[in-house]
């Protein structure tokens, strides 16, 4: 059974550009949830998805979003990209809501 | 809302016990552990629901005090293999159901 996969792996951008990073769940998992990984902050949640509907959503700011497609595969946007959005960003699967949840090795964000 | 976890960082010899803390200043409905090897993934460990059970994996188990807001991670007979961080993600009661996770529990086990 493939798990969670998250593309691209790493990845390095310039101050005010935008990125677009893809994850796609495990087949049969409806729920997606996107946390930020920085040094000293833990897991900073950013949003949910289930069934193409945003739940919830994190204290980012709105240079951060999010969507979730048909198939469950989801992808998070980051745009006019700041030093501080440099992290790993992590996605996770589950079958529902606040259950287990299955996490893909990330992507690794870099800005210059 | 993040759960405050303790201690930040421990150091352990091998076959030691250790416990992490996590508590929360709003009512819990749940607890959710998670363990983080350097460079990989978080992988599940466990979830506990209100009412106080008590969970456990290998030699793992964890405490959940509703009243307290508080949840506890045991690590009995400590393992090379423990070493790692985890992360206690809590969802509250009468919220959104969003899982919040504390800034990490760094565990070390020397031989």
């Amino acid at each position: 059974k493939a798990g969670v996969t998250q593309t691209p792996r790493y990845l390095i951008k310039t101050r005010g550009q935008q990125v677009t990073l893809s994850c796609s769940p495990i087949s049969g998992h409806r729920s997606v949830s996107w946390y930020q990984q920085t040094p000293g902050q833990g897991l900073q949640f950013l949003f949910e998805y289930f069934s193409e509907t945003q739940r919830n959503k994190g204290n980012f700011p709105g240079r951060f979003s999010g969507r979730q497609f048909s198939n469950s595969r989801s992808e998070m946007n980051v745009s006019t990209l700041e030093l501080g959005d440099s992290a790993l960003y992590l996605c996770a699967s589950s079958w529902g809501q606040a259950g287990e949840l299955f996490f893909g090795e990330g992507s690794r964000l870099t800005v210059l | 809302q993040q759960p405050v976890q303790s201690p930040q960082a421990v150091i352990l010899r091998e076959g030691e016990d250790a416990v992490i803390n996590c508590s929360s200043s709003k009512a819990l409905y749940s607890v959710h552990w998670y363990r983080q090897k350097h460079g990989e993934a978080p992988v599940f460990l466990m979830i506990l629901l209100k009412g106080g059970e008590q969970k456990g994996h290998e030699k793992i188990s964890a405490s959940f005090n509703e009243k307290k807001q508080q949840s506890s991670l045991y690590l009995t007979a400590s393992q090379l293999s423990y070493s790692g961080t985890y992360f206690c993600g809590t969802v509250h009661q009468g919220g959104s159901e969003k899982l919040v996770f504390g800034k990490g529990t760094k565990l070390t086990v020397n031989p």
